[in-house]
């Protein structure tokens, strides 16, 4: 079993920088493709971006321009930055694994993050 | 891009019945496909992957059938813990994209 540990801000003001870290085990961060999701309140999944601890970066189009998404393997984490936020992206957004053919099979808890003034 | 179409959008059915949830994508994805049970308030959780293997500890009342562009899945005797939401997913290349999902109701 593959835990992993989402932390950032459940708050964030419009306009400005969404930021969340994803941890996970210091002996799986070679062995997957880390993924970025998010669920708006009432809504579908959206796949954000992932990346491979190598540093490759695959993101969704629809966000590229305001997506980044970097891992670290010294600490065992990766993470999210989305910038100029607005309400439409008061989601919860989810970390997990994913490999091409087996898909993600371990998940975060979730983050629920409220763009708000 | 590729797209994942899902029908139906919602599905009621009652304790026992065979229920099948189908997933198009917009173009040939060979068997990379994923299915996802996801309960209020849970992280989806992986049922079937590469279309037709059944993930480890999921029922074996869960299955995944097709290849190409149509895909299927079959709960065969609904049980009471079966009423989720179910989705979709390619993994054929990036972006990787869900189905819309099918929120299944009790009858």
């Amino acid at each position: 079993q593959v835990q992993l540990l989402e932390s950032g801000p459940g708050l964030v003001e419009p306009s400005e920088t969404l930021s969340l870290t994803c941890t996970v085990p210091a002996d799986s961060i070679s062995l997957y493709y880390w993924s970025w999701i998010r669920q708006p309140p009432g809504k579908g999944l959206e796949w954000i971006g992932n990346t491979f601890y190598t540093g490759n970066i695959n993101y969704n189009p629809s966000l590229k321009s305001r997506v980044t998404i970097l891992v670290d393997t010294s600490r065992n984490h990766f993470s999210l930055r989305l910038s100029s936020v607005t309400a439409a992206d008061t989601a919860i957004y989810y970390c997990a694994s994913q490999r091409r053919t087996e898909g993600m099979e371990y998940w975060g808890q979730g983050t629920l993050v409220t763009v708000s003034s | 891009d590729i797209q994942m179409t899902q029908s139906p959008s919602s599905l009621s059915a009652s304790v026992g019945d065979r229920v099948t949830i189908t997933c198009r994508a917009s173009q040939t994805i060979s068997t990379y496909l994923v299915w996802y049970q996801q309960k209020s308030g849970r992280a989806p959780k992986l049922l079937i992957y590469a279309a037709s293997n059944l993930q480890s500890g999921v029922p074996s009342r869960f299955s995944g059938s097709g290849s190409g562009s149509e895909f299927t899945l079959t709960i065969s005797s609904l049980q009471p813990e079966d009423f989720a939401t179910y989705y979709c997913q390619h993994s054929y290349s990036a972006p990787y994209a869900f189905g819309q999902g099918t929120k299944l109701e009790i009858k």
